[in-house]
């Protein structure tokens, strides 16, 4: 399977544990987002990555959440001390970054549950 | 159980019918659009894309329209079938100002009755 793939598919977890999840994207595609997405709505942009670089950051993003791309091929998300509000669905996305070919191909995600 | 955020719009059509989903975009200076299907539980699956210098692309049985001028984006599915049930948003994105993140639409749910 060439596509983005994500792990784990979902987790379940203690309100102030922390969890981390991995996104690997189509191979040599630079650019990889994160998104969220809450029952009922669309996908709502949180990060991206050009290459190994962080270049941009909502504001959704508080500072429990770090995400990382150390060689420029896979991502980690994490969140620490988790609470009820971050039960979701994390989506990652990867496109080419060319400028001419922009389309961004979604993973299956990682539907987050916060006990 | 919570409900809250799950009114999407929702349009429901005959098998063999074409569907048209309608979209309006918030930012003028988007210069990419694109449309996405998600199923159930799954990640959201490309459709099609266009760019602003353009106004219509087809692609297999799909065809996007874009009206700048009132900041609409539409979607029309051709002989619509049962697989195409599933939940359709539109985005919008700033290729080359930010980046390329997409701003998602609220979704249409399309329901394809056999």
């Amino acid at each position: 399977d060439t596509g983005v793939s994500q792990d784990p598919r979902h987790k379940i977890t203690k309100r102030g544990q922390n969890v981390t999840f991995r996104c690997d994207p189509i191979s040599e595609h630079n650019r990889l987002y994160w998104y969220r997405q809450t029952l009922g709505q669309g996908p709502e942009f949180l990060t991206y990555f050009q290459n190994e670089a962080q270049l941009e950051k909502s504001r959704l993003l508080s500072d429990r959440f770090s995400a990382e791309r150390p060689k420029g091929s896979f991502s980690t998300l994490e969140i620490q001390r988790t609470e009820q509000g971050d039960s979701a669905m994390y989506l990652c996305a990867s496109s080419s970054g060319t400028g001419y070919q922009e389309t961004q191909y979604f993973g299956p995600g990682t539907r987050l549950l916060v006990l | 159980g919570e409900s809250v955020g799950l009114h999407l719009p929702t349009l429901s059509v005959q098998e063999g019918d074409n569907s048209i989903i309608n979209c309006a975009y918030s930012n003028s200076a988007s210069d990419y659009f694109i449309w996405y299907k998600q199923e159930s539980g799954k990640g959201p699956q490309f459709i099609i894309d266009i760019r602003s210098n353009m106004d219509k692309r087809q692609g297999q049985r799909v065809t996007v329209l874009l009206n700048k001028t009132v900041k609409h984006l539409s979607l029309q599915i051709a002989a619509t079938q049962p697989g195409d049930s599933a939940v359709y948003f539109c985005a919008e994105a700033q290729i080359y100002n930010q980046g390329g993140k997409l701003i998602f639409g609220q979704g249409t749910e399309l329901s394809v009755k056999p």
